[in-house]
């Protein structure tokens, strides 16, 4: 069974950093399209990142040289390094990974929730 | 540029039928789509993903009152006998070269 659960969110101060985790299970990360999705309070959902098994990485333009998605093949760990952070970033951030068809998402984490505040 | 457009609300009776509709951006009618639901103070979950002639492929567990369709730029979520369950947020999304797009949601009442 494929599970995805997301942890480090929390209260963090404008201008500050935190790193999402996302520990997967039934499945291989790295043989995986994962992505990073956000959904700030009220709002719908946002991409944010993703990573193609091959490494290769995107970002929506709003994080954009702000935030930096990785992978631990060790850890089976998807994680979101976020710098500089904004109170817009404020969200719950989803965990994400690809069905069978590259592109549509099929499988959801419970979020995490950031709060970019003074 | 990909965009996914969603009315923002609709509503159907208990045991009714509804559609919702998705349409893609000038340029992209081809492209296939998946539905998503969020149900009140859940995370969001895979449904289906859509195609552009129709075919579709559905999430593990989801009940076949839930269906596709396609016609044109238009994707379309059915779903029938409706539930006090299926009262939910409805986001379409899409992707392309580098790139994941949502639509803005679909807020579903069931009254």
């Amino acid at each position: 069974e494929v599970q995805l659960v997301e942890s480090g969110g929390g209260l963090i101060q404008p201008g500050g950093s935190l790193r999402l985790s996302c520990a997967a299970s039934g499945f291989t990360v790295s043989s995986n399209y994962m992505s990073w999705v956000r959904q700030a309070p009220g709002k719908g959902l946002e991409w944010v990142s993703f990573i193609y098994s091959g490494g290769s990485t995107y970002y929506a333009d709003s994080v954009k040289g702000r935030f930096t998605i990785s992978r631990d093949s060790s850890k089976n760990t998807l994680y979101l390094q976020m710098n500089s952070l904004r109170a817009e970033d404020t969200a719950v951030y989803y965990c994400a990974r690809d069905s069978t068809t590259v592109g549509a998402i099929g499988y959801w984490g419970q979020g995490t929730l950031v709060t970019v505040s003074s | 540029q990909l965009v996914l457009t969603q009315s923002p609300s609709a509503s159907a009776s208990l045991g009714a039928s509804v559609k919702l509709t998705c349409t893609l951006s000038s340029g992209h009618s081809t492209y296939a789509i998946a539905w998503h639901q969020q149900q009140p103070e859940k995370g969001p979950r895979y449904l289906m993903n859509l195609n552009s002639d129709g075919s579709q492929n559905k999430g593990d567990g989801i009940p076949d009152r839930f269906s596709g369709s396609s016609s044109g730029a238009e994707r379309y979520l059915t779903i029938s006998s409706l539930q006090s369950e299926d009262e939910a947020d409805y986001y379409c999304q899409t992707w392309g070269t580098g790139i994941r797009v949502f639509g803005g949601g679909t807020k579903l009442t069931v009254l």
